[in-house]
Order: structure tokens, then sequence, then C-alpha cells
């Protein structure tokens, strides 16, 4: 059963630089079947999709964090990471990492997200 | 850049009930939506991929319709469990995706 688990700082001061890992168990994270992304959720609110990541390397971006945000993946460890710089109170949120996997239904490719990390909060505070 | 609308934003239902919630896009995403259910202090749970396709596992109560920009998750009978948030997301433009504000069922 593939699970995924965030780990990283709870609590990150204003200007600094949140990192997040995702390790991803019972599945490997070079198949080419699967893109690996991050969502975060602040308190109370909605869905954000941050960025997805290709095994290979291939990054891509929600155009209103793209100047702040580096993803990258470890294939040998299994993992993904985050890095948003230069946070902010706004920035505080559940931050999940995820699975999008490709899937042929009529014709069309699409890539829903299919399994979840369980979230990890992480708080901007002095 | 493609935006999502959920209407409701809200419902009151009672057990057994038919809920339906709609979910429009900005522009025309062909089939590429997704809903997911959410319970509090838990990550999201995929539902419905490419607008009407069950993910395994999700009882059959759950169902998708629509294409374009115009999209529709209906739950048949509302069960206990079912109450929750529920988002569409789009993947038209895939590897970018856009989350709908959410639809919250609660009890009425």
């Amino acid at each position: 059963q593939l699970q995924l688990q965030e780990s990283g700082p709870g609590l990150v001061k204003p200007s600094e630089t949140l990192s997040l890992t995702c390790t991803v168990s019972g599945g490997s994270i070079s198949s080419s079947s699967y893109y690996w992304g991050w969502i975060r959720q602040p308190p109370g609110k909605g869905l954000e999709w941050i960025g997805s990541i290709y095994y290979s390397g291939s990054t891509y971006y929600n155009p209103s964090l793209k100047s702040r945000v580096t993803i990258s993946v470890d294939t040998s460890k299994n993992q993904f990471s985050l890095k948003l710089s230069s946070v902010t109170a706004a920035d505080t949120a559940v931050y999940y990492c995820a699975r999008h996997s490709r899937v042929a239904v009529r014709g069309v490719i699409s890539f829903p997200t299919d399994y979840w990390g369980q979230g990890t909060l992480v708080t901007v505070s002095s | 850049d493609i935006q999502m609308t959920q209407s409701p934003s809200s419902v009151s239902a009672s057990v057994g009930d038919r809920v339906t919630i709609t979910c429009r896009a900005s522009q025309g995403i062909s089939s590429w939506l997704a809903w997911y259910q959410q319970k509090p202090g838990k990550a999201p749970k995929l539902l419905i991929y490419a607008a009407s396709s069950l993910q395994s596992g999700v009882p059959s109560r759950f169902s998708g319709s629509g294409s374009g920009t115009d999209f529709t998750l209906t739950i048949s009978s509302l069960q206990p469990e079912d109450f929750a948030t529920y988002y569409c997301q789009q993947a038209n433009s895939f590897p970018l995706f856009t989350f709908g504000p959410g639809t919250k069922v609660d009890i009425k």
C-alpha cells in the first residue's frame, strides 16, 4: 500500500524558507505513470495547488507562487521536497504531499490526485 | 488562468437525501475534472476523475457528470459518513491544477 509522509519544521519565522520533505513508501517515485505534488490548505480555507514534479526532475509551479517555490526529487531516497522562500503569515497552512496518477478514460488522459500524505501544519510566526 | 466556482457553498441535508453540487470552469476543460471529499482534520479523498469515472473503492451512490465548463457531483442517497466538504479540481492545463472553493455538506 502506497504511503506518503511529510516531514519538516512545524514553525518557521517570517522571511525565512519553509522546507518540507515527502517520503514515499510502498512504491517507486521513479515510475513514468506518476507526478508528485504539493498542495496546501490554510486553516479553515480551501485547497491550493503549489506545484508538481516528475521523477526526471521536470517541475511545474502555481504561477502565483512560482517566484518563491522550488520542488526537487531524490529518486535514490524515494523522496521529493518543497522549499518556499520569504514566508509570511499567509503561508501558514497544512501542507500535503500527493501523487497524481496517469489514467486513460475514453481516450482522455487524466492525472487525478489519488494518494495524499496525512498533512503537516506549518505555522509562520516569530 | 482557469478559475473554478462551486455552488452552493454549503448545503444542509438529511440522511437519505439526494444532493447535487455544481462546479463551473471559467473556460472549457473537456473532461479534465476530479472531485474530492474532505473530512475535518483529514486529507482529501479522490471520489471521481475524468468527470464521471468512479475511483476504486468509492460507493456507487457517488456519481459525476458534465464536460466543457459545467460539472455535477451527485450523492444519490446521503449517508452519515458523507457529511464533509467537497472540492472539484481541474487539470485541463495539466500539470497545472486549480481547485474549486469547496462545498460543505452538513446535517439538516
